[in-house]
């Protein structure tokens, strides 16, 4: 069964830093992986996803991510964030069925 | 433009009082979802319509029921509400059933309160 793992509950910045929220999933079947984001009192919004070929994922806001498969990871990034970055972030695994598996989400505050 | 829309955004419910969450799409999906979210958790997948084909999760409570009268939209039926229940609950839709790969769109959520 896949499961997804969020290892940073909250992750704290300030404005202009660079930042790297990581999530781990495990696997024994196909793998799609993605990020969404969820600002305050809103729905979730997808920031980018891996289905296959490049292991490196761009999305939108200046987000990108690397799927690592000898590590089981999916690393987001982003070289600098802003205040309007401040959201809870989430990382899911889909596998051969419907089921999206949501980790448990990790809060990026960026302070100014 | 908003693509899947749900109301009321905040529903304020008495224990025991059945109470019925709206969700529309203007997406023309075949698959709409309704997640349950408790306050800093993941959202967890109550069910999902696949065009008429309802599939309801294994752990999914008898006391939430679903209706999908049309494409369009969708609704959540919470029979007796326990205070349990009080959540974020969001909807959200696909092009096709292997949501695993398509990208799925999502309601800005209602927020439940049960007194």
């Amino acid at each position: 069964a896949q499961s997804v793992t969020q290892l940073d509950s909250q992750v704290p910045v300030f404005e202009e830093a660079p930042v790297e929220l990581r999530c781990n999933y495990s696997s024994s079947v196909s793998v799609y992986l993605f990020w969404y984001v969820q600002y305050p009192n809103q729905g979730l919004q997808l920031l980018l996803k891996y289905l296959s070929g490049s292991t490196l994922v761009k999305g939108i806001n200046g987000f990108e991510a690397e799927f690592n498969k000898s590590q089981t990871s999916f690393h987001l990034r982003k070289p600098s964030v802003h205040i309007s970055d401040t959201a809870e972030y989430f990382c899911a695994g889909g596998g051969s069925n419907y089921k999206l598996t949501f980790g448990k989400g990790t809060l990026l505050t960026v302070n100014p | 433009d908003a693509m899947v829309i749900q109301n009321p955004r905040y529903q304020v419910t008495q224990f025991g009082k059945p109470v019925t969450l709206s969700c529309s799409q203007t997406l023309n999906h075949n698959v709409m979802y309704w997640y349950q979210q408790k306050s800093s958790q993941a959202p967890k997948l109550l069910f999902h319509y696949y065009d008429k084909d309802f599939n309801n999760e294994a752990d999914t409570p008898d006391n939430f029921q679903s209706r999908r009268p049309n494409t369009s939209f969708c609704f959540l039926d919470i029979r007796s509400p326990g205070l349990g229940d009080a959540a974020m609950y969001l909807c959200a839709t696909s092009r096709d059933e292997w949501g695993a790969t398509d990208t799925q769109y999502f309601g800005p959520g209602t927020r439940l309160t049960v007194l």
